[in-house]
């Protein structure tokens, strides 16, 4: 049984651009969650993907958004970057319905210049 | 709003002793409260997790205190090792609607263990 993977590893990118961040969730799991992670602070929930609808989204504009594909595996997409979304991004994919444990998944570190 | 306020910031102790980290919620309505390890460059890895109708659990060397009247629950790690060594985030959720499950996260707690 694979776990969360994440790609890619790390990314640089500069202020105005696009990035997609992706996601393929742990075996038999449905539900995607993506957090973004300043550096020294605790995640912070962006949105969540069940069976290809957005289920819950938290406070991150609109130039966040995502996509779950039939396979569960998830793209993160924000659009005109800005310095203050250098973070590392994580990807925590669940079983829904049968519990909310949430298994994350390594992460992608974006750098924004 | 801070909705879970983690403490201490950071923590040292030595080789065999008990660190404990404490968290404060203030939504009644979380129903799940697990605790997080994390090293760096790397992903949050579940610890331990407790429910509100139990006041403690033990998996291992990690205790979940949960008092559901202060709103308050600590991770203890017993005989700690310096491989334990980590940054610990408690965390809170509630089910609301099918799978939305979201964690909000405390700010974190830097342990180092001596040898």
């Amino acid at each position: 049984e694979t776990g969360v993977t994440q790609s890619p590893t790390h990314l640089i990118k500069t202020r105005g651009q696009q990035v997609t961040l992706r996601c393929s969730s742990q075996s038999g799991h449905n539900t995607v969650s993506w957090y973004q992670q300043a550096l020294g602070q605790g995640p912070q929930f962006i949105f969540q993907y069940y069976r290809e609808e957005e289920n819950g989204r938290g406070n991150f504009p609109p130039r966040f958004s995502g996509l779950q594909f039939p396979n569960y595996s998830s793209e993160l997409n924000v659009n005109a970057l800005e310095l203050d979304d250098s973070a590392l991004y994580l990807c925590a994919s669940s079983l829904a319905a049968l519990t909310d444990t949430q298994y994350f998944g390594p992460g992608t570190r974006l750098t924004v210049l | 709003q801070q909705q879970v306020k983690q403490s201490p910031q950071s923590l040292i102790v030595q080789k065999g002793g008990i660190p404990i980290i404490n968290c404060a919620y203030e939504n009644t309505a979380f129903d799940y409260f697990p605790w997080y390890q994390q090293f760096p460059g790397k992903g949050p890895a579940l610890l331990i997790a407790i429910r509100p109708d139990v006041s403690e659990k033990k998996e291992g060397r990690f205790t979940i205190s949960f008092n559901k009247s202060a709103k308050q629950f600590s991770l203890h790690i017993m005989d700690s090792q310096p491989g334990d060594s980590a940054t610990y985030f408690c965390a809170a959720s509630m089910g609301s609607g099918a799978g939305s499950y979201q964690l909000t996260f405390g700010k974190g707690t830097k342990l180092s263990v001596i040898p």
